[in-house]
């Protein structure tokens, strides 16, 4: 079965560039998704197909994907950044999720 | 306004059933994949199931297979899953999700509903 591999926790400065990266198996190939979730909240899709934003989502957070790894960039972080992210791809008949990024705003 | 409101959860003994259920407005819910992710406490998502705009395709994860059964009436815009034989490490808040579908190429959620709990206890 595919595996998505995500770093456990990311920390990064107010005001600074946070990357999350997705690891999986010629994972360029594949189309990726992103989600926020907040604490005590339901997940949230950031992005989706590697690079597209839903309506309401900022500019700050994009993504791209190539080889094997996909990134969440959030640009210019700000406290209410601070979440878990996950990353999403579908393989065959089945929806994968990585394990998670905890991401903390120092 | 779209939205989707799970309700069914609850506290039941191991081995037990529990049918959730996940009502829609805002949206044609005839024209899009549905489906249910959970979260064990403390844990990460895990996709349990979805299910084609007519029904006619369903999909789960392994460890539900033959347990739990997804359907939909389009009728009256809800969303079900019929939890069948449960154990511990089905407890897990469970959220209703909307689905947007490309045929080998990409599944992914774009609304989720708040979740309804499930504990499997005894």
């Amino acid at each position: 079965s595919y595996q998505l591999t995500q770093p456990l926790s990311v920390s990064v400065a107010l005001g600074q560039m946070a990357n999350i990266t997705c690891g999986g198996n010629d994972i360029g190939r594949k189309s990726v998704h992103w989600y926020q979730q907040k604490p005590g909240q339901a997940p949230q899709l950031v992005i989706y197909r590697d690079t597209s934003r839903p309506s309401g989502i900022p500019e700050r957070l994009s993504g791209s994907s190539s080889g094997n790894t996909a990134t969440l960039t959030i640009s210019r972080v700000q406290a209410g950044d601070e979440a878990d992210y996950y990353c999403q791809v579908w393989d065959s008949t089945t929806v994968v999720f990585g394990a998670g990024t905890k991401v903390t705003v120092l | 306004e779209v939205r989707l409101v799970e309700s069914g959860g609850g506290l039941v003994q191991p081995g037990g059933s529990l049918r959730l259920s996940c009502g829609v407005s805002g949206f044609d819910f005839s024209d899009h994949w549905m489906g249910w992710v959970r979260q064990a406490p403390g844990k990460g998502l895990e996709w349990v199931a979805i299910i084609k705009k007519d029904a006619s395709e369903k999909y789960y994860l392994d460890s539900v297979k033959g347990r739990f059964i997804i359907s939909r009436d389009n009728v009256k815009n809800f969303l079900f899953l019929q939890m069948n034989t449960l154990r511990a490490e089905d407890t897990a808040d469970y959220y209703c999700t909307r689905g947007s579908y490309r045929p080998f190429s990409y599944y992914y959620m774009d609304v989720w509903g708040k979740g309804t709990t499930v504990t499997v206890s005894s």
